[in-house]
């Protein structure tokens, strides 16, 4: 295990629902992150956190919400989505917030939207 | 750019072949280059990295291939092995951005 567990594992939900992705690491980094990824497209980053503080928001719409009560949970609110927003939503961490950091990701959630 | 061009998008080799895999970039303060390898089921995994300040860096059966003027690195993985199979990211930062790039991945089956 990588230390970084993402929950559910499967998630379906109808366009008008709201749900929320969990993340937790167990590694005592300062960084999380939130990641998306979609067949044949490289992952895209949709948020960062460095110590609890939002630092990065990669023009993701609003009906993706992300909550980071402490360095070692991350949550990703969804409400109101389409269904081109299902696909493997991936949650990372790393020690710091550098272009050298290695990231630690979870299993991810695989969401599908109806 | 921010783009990352990852080739070929799958790739079968047979048991004990070489697996090869390129990406090749545009921006020139990229100076982290990692590689990422992902399992069905499970989140990508660092799998090695370089700096540009070498040519090439060997960790057991995975190589990368480093060439700064032409801006392109690769992944060589030596003896491939049916276990190795798996999707291969490679990714690139650093400059002003210290955010991972990365390509669209690689899928590789290696057949028994």
């Amino acid at each position: 295990e990588t230390g970084v567990t993402q929950t559910p594992r499967h998630l379906v939900m109808g366009m008008t629902n709201k749900k929320s992705l969990k993340c937790e690491q167990h590694l005592g980094h300062n960084a999380m992150y939130w990641y998306k990824q979609s067949a044949k497209k490289p992952l895209e980053l949709m948020f960062v956190y460095n110590f609890k503080e939002q630092t990065e928001n990669n023009s993701v719409p609003s009906r993706f919400s992300p909550e980071c009560p402490n360095s070692s949970h991350l949550f990703l609110h969804l409400h109101t989505l389409q269904p081109e927003d299902s696909a493997l939503y991936l949650c990372a961490s790393s020690q710091h917030r550098g272009s050298n950091e290695k990231l630690f990701f979870g299993s991810g959630t695989q969401l599908s939207v109806l | 750019q921010q783009q990352v061009k990852q080739s070929p998008q799958s790739l079968i080799v047979q048991k004990g072949g070489i697996s090869i895999i390129n990406c090749a970039y545009e921006n020139t303060a990229f100076d982290y280059f990692p590689w990422y390898q992902q399992f069905p089921g499970k989140g990508p995994a660092l799998l090695i990295a370089i700096r540009p300040d070498v040519s090439e860096k060997k960790e057991g059966r995975f190589t990368i291939s480093f060439n700064k003027s032409a801006k392109q690195f690769s992944l060589h993985i030596m003896d491939s092995q049916p276990g190795d199979s798996a999707t291969y990211f490679c990714a690139a930062a650093g400059g002003s951005n210290y955010k991972l790039t990365f390509g669209k991945g690689t899928l590789l089956t290696v057949n028994p």
